[in-house]
C-alpha cells in the first residue's frame, strides 16, 4: 500500500513569493491533515479536512494561508506571499477508518530567502 | 489544552544502552498516546501507540506503558544501536468525536548512538 505522497520535497523560494504544496493520501483516507514543524520542535496542526470539507483551520493564517481539497483526495496549501518565517517543514498526514492513528508523508521542507 | 512534555535532549548513548525518553502529558479526556520517530530528512513514523490505561505498546524492541495515575508514556529501549539514531516524539490525541483525533505533540528528543 502507498503512503501519504508529498511534493516537492524541497523548495527555496524569495520572500514574497508564492509558493504550493501538494499532498496526496493514503488511498481511502477521508481525513487529510497539514502540519507546521519548526525547526527543533513538534509538528503543529494548521487543518484538518474530512474529505472535502475543512473541518478544522482555527490554527491557519488566513491572512496568508489557503488549503483546498476539491474532490476529497488530494489537497494543496498555499502560502502567498511567503515571509521569512514561514520558513519550516509542511507535513501532510491521513487518518482512515475508526483509527486514531495518523500516516505522515515526507514533508515538504520551505527555506524563504 | 492538552500538552505534552518531553525530558530535555539531546541524549547521546553508546552502542547496547539502556535508553529511556520520559514522557508526561496534560489532557481534559481520555487520550491515546503514540511515539513517533522522525529519521533525518524524512517524515514522522509511528513507532508505537497504546489507548488505554496499563496498555503496553511495543515495537521494534522499544516500549512504553499508558499510565494514567501519572500522566506518563516513557519509551524504554533495552539496547540501542547505531541505527536508532533519530527523533523521537511523544504525542497525544484527543479522542473527543469533535477534535477529528487532532495530534498533540512533544518538542522532539533527539538521540544519537555511538558505536
Amino acid at each position: 500500500e502507498a503512503g501519504v505522497v508529498q511534493s516537492p520535497r524541497y523548495k527555496i523560494i524569495e520572500k514574497k513569493q508564492p509558493v504550493a504544496f501538494w499532498c496526496n493520501p493514503i488511498s481511502g483516507h477521508n481525513t487529510l491533515y497539514w502540519y507546521l514543524q519548526n525547526l527543533g520542535q513538534g509538528p503543529e496542526l494548521l487543518i484538518r479536512y474530512e474529505n472535502e470539507e475543512a473541518v478544522d483551520d482555527s490554527q491557519l493564517p488566513k491572512d496568508r494561508f489557503s488549503a483546498e481539497r476539491l474532490k476529497g483526495v488530494d489537497s494543496t496549501l498555499k502560502i502567498q506571499p511567503a515571509e521569512l518565517g514561514d520558513s519550516a517543514v509542511y507535513l501532510c498526514a491521513s487518518r482512515g477508518g475508526f483509527t486514531d492513528t495518523q500516516y505522515f508523508g515526507p514533508g515538504t521542507r520551505l527555506t524563504v530567502l | 489544552g492538552d500538552s505534552v512534555t518531553q525530558m530535555e535532549g539531546p541524549v547521546t548513548l553508546s552502542e547496547e544502552a539502556f535508553l529511556t525518553i520520559n514522557c508526561t502529558y496534560t489532557a481534559t479526556g481520555y487520550p491515546s498516546l503514540f511515539w513517533y520517530v522522525q529519521y533525518p530528512g524524512e517524515g514522522l513514523q509511528l513507532l508505537l501507540k497504546a489507548t488505554k490505561a496499563d496498555d503496553k505498546g511495543s515495537n521494534k524492541g522499544f516500549e512504553a506503558t499508558y499510565r494514567k495515575e501519572t500522566t506518563s508514556f516513557h519509551l524504554e529501549k533495552g539496547s540501542v544501536q547505531v541505527s536508532d539514531s533519530a527523533v523521537y516524539f511523544c504525542a497525544l490525541s484527543d479522542r473527543r468525536e469533535t477534535s477529528g483525533s487532532r495530534l498533540t505533540f512533544g518538542e522532539g528528543t533527539q538521540l544519537t548512538v555511538n558505536p
